[in-house]
């Protein structure tokens, strides 16, 4: 089973609409961390949030929100007012601790978000 | 400029010709890695290295060697590069491990014939 998981592997919306990009996760570690990248069509990647386990403080950057709900394992994304520029593939990642006491960084499998004109 | 530079960017070669592809960074971060990204596999892990001279493999080391030997390189080493070794590569680095935040170079597109 994955333990990220991004159950819409893509989505369609027209242009000004809001986008919700689900996250869940799956860990037995109290300190961890969750991450989301963007990776638009030219390829490179990058970052956009990193979130410890003990903050569970919706973040907001501009058309941009993270909602992290640990009672659901959830780090889900919102995009406010969607631009053309926000067409791109979105990465969840989760930072946890294995059962040797290895921190491993696990991604899910990503979103692509098309914003249509 | 805090960045993470790789490369060549592009690369057509053709099966068991040795190729490097190399990865600097300049903002003394201990950790670096490397990644390779397929369609519907996402991304997956190749090799880290935690700081210079210690190396360990990650979820797909077969076919791919690198080396530490200065803090700011990291380079990737196909030996005998095969066409399933046809994709995108990413080299990253952070401060000190996994729960930082990842910086990742451009990428390198390698197509294997």
């Amino acid at each position: 089973a994955q333990k990220v998981t991004q159950a819409q592997t893509e989505i369609s919306v027209v242009e000004k609409e809001d986008v919700t990009l689900d996250c869940v996760y799956e860990t037995r570690d109290t300190t961890y961390y969750l991450f989301w990248y963007k990776q638009p069509p030219s390829g490179e990647l990058v970052f956009l949030i990193r979130r410890n386990s003990f903050d569970e403080q919706n973040e907001i950057s501009g058309r941009y929100s993270w909602n992290f709900q640990k009672s659901t394992s959830s780090f889900n994304f919102t995009i406010t007012a969607s631009q053309v520029v926000d067409s791109a593939v979105y990465f969840c990642a989760l930072s946890e601790r294995d059962a040797g006491n290895n921190r491993k960084l696990i991604w899910g499998l990503g979103t692509s978000l098309a914003v249509n004109p | 400029e805090a960045q993470v530079t790789q490369n060549p960017r592009y690369l057509i070669t053709v099966t068991g010709k040795k190729l490097t592809v190399t990865c600097s960074q300049n903002m003394n971060h201990e950790y670096m890695s490397w990644y390779r990204q397929d369609p519907g596999l996402g991304l997956r892990q190749i090799y880290y290295s935690m700081n210079v001279e210690v190396t360990d493999k990650g979820d797909v080391p077969e076919g791919y060697k690198v080396s530490r030997k200065e803090k700011r390189n990291f380079p990737l080493i196909l030996e005998s590069p095969s066409p399933n070794q046809t994709s995108l590569y990413f080299c990253a680095s952070s401060f000190s491990g996994y729960q930082e935040t990842q910086y990742f170079g451009p990428g390198t597109r390698l197509l294997v014939l």
